[in-house]
């Protein structure tokens, strides 16, 4: 089994700040690494996702996140945020082996920027 | 492309109803997953369809049915209604069954049950 921990419920920074969104799963085979934005009202949006190959995945709309293979984690950063980045994001996983590919979302993390 | 459609956009049910939702894939898509949202979590996989036949199922009971029709749409079937199925109801399709590749979801069915 799965699982995905979002450490922080809420981040609240300033506009055209860096921030960063952490993420950390625990899994007994290897996963595929995804990250989702929800507008308000709206569904789930793909950001970016790791498959295999380098660490460092680059995503829509000036995202990034890194894959730390080590510590279980794919923090989601972006150098400076803008106002409409404001959005619920979420990490996932999904196993690679076993023939099943059902999918463990984090809680998710509220980005909130202010002006 | 009108991507992923999902109706009705709201509804209200009261304990011990059965509802359907419905979705419509993107086109070109042949696969068919639901997700259950809960206020203030991640979403959480229901099933997925492909082929007309339920492929993969997580952790939710029998009274969570499904079906897929000839043309990729699929609906969500919830028997015997519990306050604990208040929720919002995200369709998702993708290519195929793989699991890497990008799957685009509708902007759901906001579930209320009394």
């Amino acid at each position: 089994a799965q699982s995905v921990t979002q450490l922080d419920s809420q981040v609240p920074v300033f506009e055209e700040a860096p921030v960063e969104l952490r993420c950390n799963y625990s899994s007994s085979v290897s996963v595929y690494l995804f990250w989702y934005v929800q507008y308000p009202n709206q569904g789930l949006q793909l950001l970016l996702k790791y498959l295999s190959g380098s660490t460092l995945v680059k995503g829509i709309n000036g995202f990034e996140a890194e894959f730390n293979k080590s510590q279980t984690s794919f923090h989601l950063r972006k150098p400076s945020v803008h106002i409409s980045d404001t959005a619920e994001y979420f990490c996932a996983v999904i196993p690679i082996s076993g023939g099943s590919y059902i999918p463990t979302f984090g809680r998710g993390t509220s980005l909130i920027v202010h002006p | 492309d009108a991507g992923v459609t999902q109706s009705p956009t709201h509804l209200i049910k009261t304990r011990g109803q059965q509802v359907t939702l419905r979705c419509s894939p993107k086109s070109g898509h042949d696969t068919v997953s639901w997700y259950q949202q809960a206020l203030g979590q991640g979403p959480q996989f229901i099933f997925q369809y492909y082929e007309e036949e339920e492929r993969q199922r997580g952790n939710f009971p029998d009274r969570f049915s499904g079906h897929q029709f000839p043309n990729y749409s699929s609906e969500l079937n919830v028997n015997a209604l519990l306050l604990g199925d208040s929720a919002l109801y995200l369709c998702a399709s993708s290519v195929d069954r793989s699991s890497y590749n990008e799957q685009f979801f509708g902007p759901g069915t906001r579930l209320t049950v009394l």
